[in-house]
């Protein structure tokens, strides 16, 4: 099956660093990525919707200052968090979109604690 | 906007019984209906999908049922093990944007 990687799976700073999270289609193209937080026992909670070489979409009441997603390839989408703060700490999870089958694959989540 | 219901939010069977988790959509424009596996700590996996120019999908110990008219679809998995375990997770599709439940926390017991 069509393979998302997305890395770091975990991910420690200190309060006030920056943290960039990437995610890579390894077998396909995807013009569309989305990028979701989820808190323990929760749904998914869409943050932003990235489109190849455009501006992402950002969900109402998601910074978008403070949540930097860019999607400068068919294949690759990073989400920046900038200043973290301990109220950032979360599961943040990230799916791409096949271009070709509309088909949607999540990449393994990126577990990130601020200190 | 589109909205997907999904029950129930727990289920639990006994191993080798069958389980059956259902979701309801509101925008008749959705024609995509994916169902997705999350194991604790893990990003969700697609384990099987339906269009909307189906009623049924079978893979093995798994299947998948659309009702357009009504407005539903549901999630079969029969001879349930323990590695079922996990939480399950239907979305609803227009093309451009995903829907999702709320999600079915299943436990197979052994």
């Amino acid at each position: 099956g069509a393979v998302v990687s997305q890395h770091p799976s975990w991910v420690i700073c200190k309060s006030g660093t920056s943290v960039k999270i990437e995610c890579r289609s390894l077998d396909f193209q995807a013009t569309t990525m989305f990028w979701y937080r989820q808190f323990p026992k929760q749904s998914l909670m869409l943050m932003a919707t990235s489109n190849e070489g455009s501006k992402a979409t950002y969900e109402q009441g998601v910074e978008k200052d403070k949540f930097l997603i860019n999607h400068a390839s068919l294949t690759l989408s990073t989400l920046t968090v900038t200043s973290a703060h301990p109220e950032d700490s979360s599961f943040y999870i990230c799916s791409a979109r096949a271009t070709l089958t509309g088909e949607l694959f999540f990449g393994e989540g990126s577990r990130l604690t601020v200190l | 906007g589109e909205n997907v219901e999904q029950h129930p939010s727990t289920l639990s069977v006994q191993e080798g019984d069958s389980a059956v988790i259902k979701c309801t959509y509101s925008d008749s424009a959705s024609n995509y209906f994916p169902w997705y596996k999350q194991e604790l700590g893990k990003g969700p996996q697609l384990i099987i999908d339906i269009r909307s120019n189906v009623g049924e999908k079978k893979d093995q110990r798994i299947a998948v049922t659309l009702n357009k008219t009504a407005k539903h679809f549901s999630l079969h998995i029969t001879e349930t093990q323990p590695e079922d375990s996990a939480v399950y997770f239907c979305a609803a599709s227009n093309g451009n944007q995903f829907y999702f439940g709320t999600g079915t926390s299943l436990t197979v017991i052994p």
